[in-house]
């Protein structure tokens, strides 16, 4: 089977803008967790869309935000970028089953100028 | 709320000497727990899980509820060990999402 697939693999935008990144799971898949990654702050969950309903949410501000479609791929979107929200951006995609086991994409880096 | 606390962020040894990586979690329940590792240049992937109770590259993890601990052992490093580790926990019901620690990198010298 492919991996988890994820686009763009870089971004760079300025402080205000908004961006969209999508994340294609593993066929079968119907959960899609995304996580921000920074040095300082390691991984973080952000959300969890299973069978297009988001059914985790993290401590992130509402800034932050996602949807999933009927196939299964998720887009997440940040709008008004924050220079704070450049960050390496993993999407992971499982069956959403309770002993299941989360695939990592490569992830989006996404600079923030 | 369930938190990991993985208290080093580096870890220098020998090639063949034995490696330990430590991992102590919180969580009010029964959660599972997971170590995943990312090699350079490499997305992150699963390592191991605890209710596998399997060796997978000849590491292995063992689950200590009294001290809430699930510490990452290899009795004889090798270079390609060279990563970044990071034990997450999975809660259960609402709480089912991955929480992970804040990693350690493994560097094995020959």
């Amino acid at each position: 089977k492919a991996g988890v697939t994820q686009t763009p693999r870089y971004l760079i935008k300025t402080r205000g803008q908004q961006v969209t990144l999508s994340c294609s799971p593993i066929s079968g898949h119907r959960s899609v967790s995304w996580y921000q990654q920074t040095p300082g702050q390691g991984l973080q969950f952000l959300f969890e869309y299973f069978s297009e309903t988001q059914r985790n949410k993290g401590n992130f501000p509402g800034r932050f935000s996602g949807r999933q479609f009927s196939n299964s791929r998720s887009e997440m979107n940040v709008s008004t970028l924050e220079l704070g929200d450049s960050a390496l951006y993993l999407c992971a995609s499982s069956t959403g089953t309770d002993l299941d086991t989360q695939y990592f994409g490569p992830g989006t880096r996404l600079t923030v100028l | 709320a369930q938190r990991v606390t993985q208290p080093e962020k580096l870890l220098s040894v020998f090639k063949g000497a034995p490696v330990e990586l430590k991992c102590n979690y919180s969580y009010s329940g029964s959660p599972e727990l997971f170590w995943y590792v990312q090699y350079s240049r490499q997305r992150l992937q699963l390592l191991l899980r605890h209710i596998s109770r399997e060796s997978i590259k000849g590491f292995t993890a063992d689950l200590n509820k009294g001290e809430t601990s699930f510490h990452l052992k290899k009795p004889f490093a090798q270079e390609e060990d060279s990563a970044m580790y990071y034990c997450a926990l999975k809660g259960t019901g609402a709480n089912s999402k991955l929480t992970f620690g804040k990693g350690i990198t493994l560097s094995v010298r020959p």
